[in-house]
């Protein structure tokens, strides 16, 4: 089975500083896909950044983008030039290419900026 | 506007009571699904169905029962077996068949037993 694991229960950033969340995945799978979802304070999640695997380029959305490392199974989120509305819980999840019946999270990462 | 909804946003409920969590959407989007989101554990599947009529156990089911009876609708009813019923629940909905397709979420339904 697959699982997600983002070892960085909290992390803090200056307003304006970079910070990278990091996230690893267990899977035997080769065809696949990875999420960053952001969760606000409102409690409603939203997408930040995908990530196809059979991808070699890493995605990016603005001051968001992605480290991905196939191989060591790691994909790990960078924010750049922090906004004090980036503070929310950070989950990573992935989805299986073949089985599109859910997404599998990761416990995420609260980031606190701070002015 | 396109998009989500779930009510209440809070819900309080007695033991041994059945509740039912209402989700709608709008994004004329075949696939739905309901998590459970507790503290420290991430986001966990219950239920999630492809089609009206049609609809799948996930991880955790559970205690819990659902119904697919409109394409609009995906209703979550949390019984009494369910042994830990306070947690927030949201619902999310996508286009179905491909696995890069965002899964929209609602804005949630915290749900507490007295």
């Amino acid at each position: 089975a697959q699982t997600v694991t983002q070892s960085q229960p909290e992390m803090s950033v200056q307003e304006a500083e970079t910070v990278t969340l990091s996230c690893t995945y267990d899977t035997s799978e080769s065809d696949y896909y990875l999420f960053w979802y952001k969760q606000p304070p409102s409690r409603q999640m939203i997408l930040v950044i995908r990530q196809e695997a059979y991808k070699q380029q890493n995605a990016t959305e603005n001051r968001f983008s992605v480290n991905f490392q196939k191989a060591a199974k790691s994909f790990s989120l960078k924010i750049s030039d922090s906004q004090l509305g980036d503070a929310a819980m950070y989950f990573c999840a992935y989805r299986t290419f073949y089985n599109t019946d859910k997404l599998i999270f990761g416990t995420g990462t609260r980031l606190q900026v701070f002015p | 506007d396109g998009g989500i909804t779930q009510s209440p946003k809070y819900l309080f409920r007695k033991e041994g009571q059945n509740v039912t969590l209402s989700c709608e959407q709008n994004l004329n989007h075949d696939a739905m699904y309901w998590y459970r989101q507790d503290p420290g554990q991430g986001l966990r599947l219950i239920y999630y169905s492809q089609i009206v009529n049609d609809f799948q156990k996930g991880d955790i089911a559970e205690g819990y029962s659902v119904s697919r009876e409109k394409k609009e609708s995906f209703p979550l009813t949390v019984t009494s077996a369910q042994k830990n019923p306070t947690a927030f629940y949201l619902c999310a909905s996508s286009i179905a068949d491909r696995g890069d397709n965002e899964q929209f979420f609602g804005p949630g339904t915290r749900l507490t037993v007295l």
